[in-house]
């Protein structure tokens, strides 16, 4: 079944305290995204990779980091949470053809941190 | 900037009721839209989208949706609606230049009454 996975799906941390969420997807896509969504607000980008080795600033990256070292994985790092990182979390996926194509959203990490 | 308004963050319809949640966009260029639907604790699902072909296009569970470039709209509609229906539904424009994202509105939450 092609799909996007994450995890973990809920996660609650402290301030300070250094954390990843995982994001791989099985359809062999090019295009990998991170969102974050707040209520009022919808879907903002955090990251985006257009390939292996080359990700680049969405449109709130302050206090995030992606990396890309192979095609199905691309995690999200927090190095210093902060409360106002408390989010729900989505990755997102897409084939090369171009922004016509549908964007595969996986389940959504919920993150709290106090 | 290519942007997206929806209209109505709540909307609220009896079962068997017309379904209408409006979506305008703004660009410069021409638009690929989308609408997505978000159920509880669950990740964002396509609905359907429009990429220039034909301007009524018809997507899953009944919905389907008008391009009216006069309008800058891009209307999500159902006939009648069912309590299954019952979630939060996002209009999103791709932008196609630079980080190739999806821009969303803020989101309607759809409620069904008996």
């Amino acid at each position: 079944e092609a799909q996007v996975t994450q995890n973990p799906r809920y996660l609650i941390t402290v301030t300070g305290k250094k954390l990843t969420v995982t994001c791989s997807q099985n359809m062999n896509h090019e295009y990998m995204s991170w969102y974050r969504q707040d209520p009022g607000l919808g879907l903002r980008q955090i990251y985006y990779s257009m390939n292996v080795e080359v990700t680049d600033k969405g449109d709130v990256p302050e206090g995030y980091k992606v990396s890309r070292k192979e095609k199905r994985n691309f995690p999200l790092i927090l190095e210093s949470p902060s409360p106002n990182q408390t989010s729900l979390y989505f990755c997102a996926s897409r084939g090369a053809g171009g922004p016509y194509e549908t964007q595969y959203f996986g389940p959504g990490t919920r993150l709290l941190v106090l | 900037a290519q942007s997206v308004t929806q209209l109505g963050s709540h909307v609220s319809v009896s079962e068997g009721a017309l379904v209408l949640l409006r979506c305008n966009y703004s660009s410069s260029v021409p638009p690929y839209l989308f609408w997505y639907v978000q159920y509880p604790n669950q990740g964002l699902q396509l609905l359907l989208k429009y990429t220039s072909a034909a301007t009524l296009v018809k997507g899953i569970n009944g919905f389907e949706a008008e391009f009216k470039k006069s309008e800058t709209s891009f209307h999500l509609t159902k006939p009648s609606a069912h309590m299954s229906d019952a979630a939060e539904y996002f209009c999103a424009v791709s932008v196609s230049q630079g980080a190739q994202k999806l821009v969303f509105g803020q989101g309607t939450r759809l409620t069904i009454n008996p």
